[in-house]
């Protein structure tokens, strides 16, 4: 098994609201990353944590941001919501050698 | 700056044919591994196999079998006897052992469907 949670698997949101995605990597694992998966684009990584700190970032605009807490869990926000952010949001525990990957949360921006 | 290139955009195979998936690979790291991943329709990405760098021995196991060339740069990855259910999409992606942490660089993507 994965051993990676995501909260909500679906959402819709409106042009210019904000939304949280949640992510619960299993216990006592520390890393978590995230990634963008849109049909043009493809999987674009957005940023990883270790230990509650930022230890990577993508190259995304300054709307798309996360954070990690004590417990190992994530969140990645976007604010102002483009249409463009419309994709599916995959979270990953990430290791030294490979990256298992939960269900991930579908995202239609309206 | 790492690359992965899957030429492939779609394959479409009759159930037990054999089927070869692309992948190309551009990295300045000269310790790195490689993946393939499968997503169904449900999303996930299911984690295949990974080689590392220094380790050219390809791979059976079971129906899947992998080709890491360094001296192309390629890690195509064979599925044989292929049935419905392989019917996914597949990426190939690249990790540099250092410096970069978890971040993993896909290509993008081969949608294969396998038809009964």
């Amino acid at each position: 098994k994965a051993g990676v949670t995501q909260t909500p698997r679906y959402l819709i949101k409106t042009r210019g609201q904000q939304v949280t995605l949640s992510c619960s990597p299993i216990s006592g694992h520390r890393s978590v990353s995230w990634y963008q998966q849109t049909p043009g684009q493809g999987l674009q990584f957005l940023f990883e944590y270790f230990s509650e700190t930022q230890r990577n970032k993508g190259n995304f605009p300054g709307r798309f941001s996360g954070r990690q807490f004590s417990n190992s869990r994530s969140e990645m926000n976007v604010s102002t919501l483009e249409l463009g952010d419309s994709a599916l949001y995959l979270c990953a525990r990430p290791s030294m050698s490979e990256a298992f990957f939960g269900q991930g949360t579908r995202l239609t921006v309206v | 700056a790492q690359k992965v290139t899957q030429a492939q955009t779609e394959i479409s195979v009759v159930e037990k044919e054999d089927v070869t998936l692309d992948c190309v690979y551009e990295t300045r790291d000269t310790t790195y591994y490689l993946f393939w991943y499968k997503q169904p329709p449900s999303g996930e990405l299911v984690f295949l196999i990974r080689r590392n760098s220094f380790d050219e021995q390809n791979e059976i196991s079971g129906r899947y079998s992998w080709n890491f060339q360094k001296s192309t740069s390629s890690f195509n990855f064979t599925i044989t006897a292929s049935q419905v259910v392989d019917s996914a999409v597949y990426f190939c992606a690249s990790k540099a052992v250092y410096n970069q942490g978890g971040k993993l660089i896909f290509g993008q993507g081969t949608e294969l469907s396998v038809k009964p």
